[in-house]
């Protein structure tokens, strides 16, 4: 059963558009959740991060919205850019030190 | 900036043989995992370490074993090695639980089995 689920197994944007990168959980005790970026041969990297007490998290050219309702969190990136390329995994944690991860979403931004 | 280094970026071994993945970490961190990445199925964690000599088993853990020694550094073990375990091994470290639990991951042995 996954807890995290990222529906959208590749995205494809354009050079200065908007990516929204979408990602649903199932358990209401997650109160912590995380974006990761990965490039190939490379490891994961920390890229973003929301406290279920809040709704928005911004870091520069990105931002994570969490709905709690919802059990929904997105990640926007504005403007795109090619370096962004690379898998976004979404990742969640409650009541434990450890993270469940989604499956992650390809993102490719096209010149 | 957190540290985490793996001992090998690439390795190639043979089905049957004992392999040895060590993960150093230089933050002083409490917590210490180790997940395998395969195309399509994500990051799924093996086995974790909350202490020094404290391991718990992850989602897959059957097939492996780990050692934590010393706080610094975290092993995982392939006791005979499987063509099925053909995979990236990622190392992550974290701070003691404290409610954000942000892990910070090195860069991955990618393991090949023949």
């Amino acid at each position: 059963d996954q807890q995290v689920k990222q529906n959208s197994p590749s995205l494809s944007v354009q050079e200065g558009r908007i990516s929204i990168l979408n990602c649903d959980y199932t358990n209401s005790m997650f109160d912590y959740f995380l974006w990761y970026k990965k490039y190939p041969a490379e490891g994961p990297t920390f890229l973003i991060s929301i406290s279920s007490i809040k709704d928005k998290n911004e870091d520069g050219r990105f931002t994570v919205f969490l709905n709690k309702s919802a059990k929904h969190l997105s990640l926007h990136i504005v403007p795109s850019q090619p370096g962004d390329s690379a898998v976004y995994f979404c990742a969640a944690s409650g009541g434990s030190e450890k993270l469940v991860f989604g499956k992650g979403t390809k993102l490719t931004v096209n010149p | 900036d957190v540290k985490v280094t793996q001992s090998s970026r690439y390795l190639v071994k043979r089905t049957g043989e004992k392999v040895f993945l060590e993960c150093v970490q230089d933050m002083d961190h409490e917590n210490m995992f180790w997940y395998r990445q395969d195309p399509g199925l994500g990051l799924r964690l093996i086995y974790f370490s909350y202490d020094v000599k404290m391991k718990e088993k992850g989602d897959i853990p059957e097939g492996y074993s780990v050692s934590r020694e010393k706080k610094e550094r975290f092993s995982l073990i392939l006791e005979s090695a499987s063509t099925n375990q053909t995979s990236m091994y990622l190392c992550a470290s974290s701070f003691g639980f404290s409610g954000t639990n942000t892990q910070y991951f090195g860069p991955g042995t990618r393991l090949t089995v023949l």
